[in-house]
């Protein structure tokens, strides 16, 4: 089946730290997005990818690194410069035009915990 | 019963009941409207959307109004299931936009 695999579910990083959050998708979706969920709050786009080797940042980018060297994959680096990493985190993506063609696939999240 | 998700409220209802969720988008200039419904630890999955040239568009349970002269949007859904019971978001686009913006949602329990 098609999707939007997200690894790892849960993640734990000690201050300081550096952590990578996966997302793969074999939708072959042209666009992927990530985005920011706190509690009590909608969420929030911090890096979007609408090809290859090409990204833009979204609203709240700072504290945040992103690649996409290729189509299936845009990890998102959380750096010891995000000063509030915890967070659940989601990855989507979109075919095409379809932004306006019933939105995104999300995948299933990852929670990250400062410890 | 009703509700305006702008600060995560809860609505909770009967099992059978008909359900109204709110939700007051902010730019005048949006066109396209979704529902996203959210589950406990999962992502939001797409449960309706709307275009401005539209006041109204039903779905299997699901009915969701525009109104744009006040800029809101509103989720119904009929006879409420115990698996209707999820966080709900309203996202906005413009046709100049490559972005959805969210509401912060509502969370909707239902009582068996």
């Amino acid at each position: 089946d098609g999707g939007i695999t997200q690894s790892p579910k849960y993640l734990f990083r000690k201050e300081g730290q550096n952590v990578t959050l996966s997302c793969e998708q074999n939708l072959n979706h042209d666009a992927m997005y990530w985005y920011r969920q706190d509690p009590g709050q909608g969420l929030r786009l911090i890096y979007y990818s609408q090809i290859v080797n090409d990204f833009q940042k979204g609203d709240i980018a700072e504290g945040y690194s992103v690649s996409r060297e290729k189509k299936e994959s845009f990890p998102l680096t959380v750096t010891s410069a995000q000063k509030n990493p915890t967070a659940f985190y989601l990855c989507a993506s979109i075919e095409g035009d379809g932004l306006r063609v019933r939105g995104y696939t999300f995948g299933s999240g990852t929670r990250l915990t400062v410890v | 019963g009703e509700s305006v998700g702008l600060h995560l409220p809860t609505l909770s209802v009967q099992e059978g009941d008909n359900s109204i969720i709110n939700c007051a988008y902010s730019n005048s200039a949006s066109d396209y409207f979704i529902w996203y419904k959210q589950e406990s630890g999962k992502g939001p999955q797409f449960i309706i959307d709307i275009r401005s040239n539209m006041d109204k568009r039903q779905g299997q349970r699901v009915t969701v109004l525009l109104n744009k002269t006040v800029k809101h949007l509103s989720l119904q859904i009929a006879a409420t299931q115990p698996g209707d019971s999820a966080v709900y978001f309203c996202a906005e686009n413009r046709d100049t936009g490559n972005q959805f913006y969210f509401g912060t949602g509502t969370s909707l329990t239902v009582i068996p």
